[in-house]
């Protein structure tokens, strides 16, 4: 089945330290994004990529980094520089071409301690 | 810069009764919106959305939502609701070709039996 998937479902991070959420996708999607969510805040967007080797940034990049090296994987590295990683986060992905749905992944819960 | 504003944080309505959240946008021109559900800890689902055309547009699970111009306005609505509609709903706004996707800060339906 066609489908995004993010992992890991849940991680733990000590300050300090980078890590690296997962996204990939098999849906033959040209877009794929980004979003942070936090309560009361609703969804965030962080990055997002049109097409393979470009993205652009979102309205909350600071301290996160993303690459876009194939067509099915859009990585996303909280840094030491995000003052306040803890939150949820979504991958997203959209055909290319006219405006339509954004399909999501489950998300993955990020807790620093 | 494009925003989406939903007033409403929580409602609360009784099963069976109508129901009606709020959507406004700020955006030049005529953008492409968006209603989204997602059930706790989970990715989000598209309920309906808006291009063009017909400014009342019907979406899955009985919902739809009107497209006013004049007052910057999407709201969505339902006749009755059920207890399985309580989720967070969530509006949103796609800058026409240049596929940001910017999300309001969601409103927690919550529905008394």
């Amino acid at each position: 089945d066609g489908g995004i998937t993010q992992s890991p479902k849940y991680l733990f991070r000590k300050e300090g330290q980078n890590v690296t959420l997962s996204c990939e996708q098999n849906l033959n999607h040209d877009a794929m994004y980004w979003y942070r969510q936090d309560p009361g805040q609703g969804l965030r967007l962080i990055y997002y990529s049109q097409i393979v080797n470009d993205f652009q940034k979102g309205d909350i990049a600071e301290g996160y980094s993303v690459s876009r090296e194939k067509k099915e994987s859009f990585p996303l590295t909280v840094t030491s520089a995000q003052k306040n990683p803890t939150a949820f986060y979504l991958c997203a992905s959209k055909a290319r071409g006219r405006s339509g749905e954004l399909f999501f992944g489950e998300g993955s819960r990020l807790t620093v301690l | 810069a494009q925003s989406v504003t939903q007033p409403d944080i929580h409602i609360t309505v009784s099963e069976g009764a109508s129901l009606e959240l709020r959507c406004n946008y700020s955006y030049g021109a005529t953008p492409y919106l968006f209603w989204y559900v997602q059930s706790p800890g989970q990715g989000l689902q598209l309920l309906l959305k808006y291009f063009s055309g017909d400014t009342l547009v019907q979406g899955i699970k009985g919902f739809e939502a009107e497209f006013k111009r004049s007052q910057s306005s999407f709201n969505l609505r339902k006749p009755s609701v059920h207890w399985s509609d309580a989720a967070e709903y969530f509006c949103a706004v796609e800058t026409s070709g240049t596929y940001k996707y910017i999300f309001g800060t969601g409103t927690r339906l919550k529905v008394l039996a």
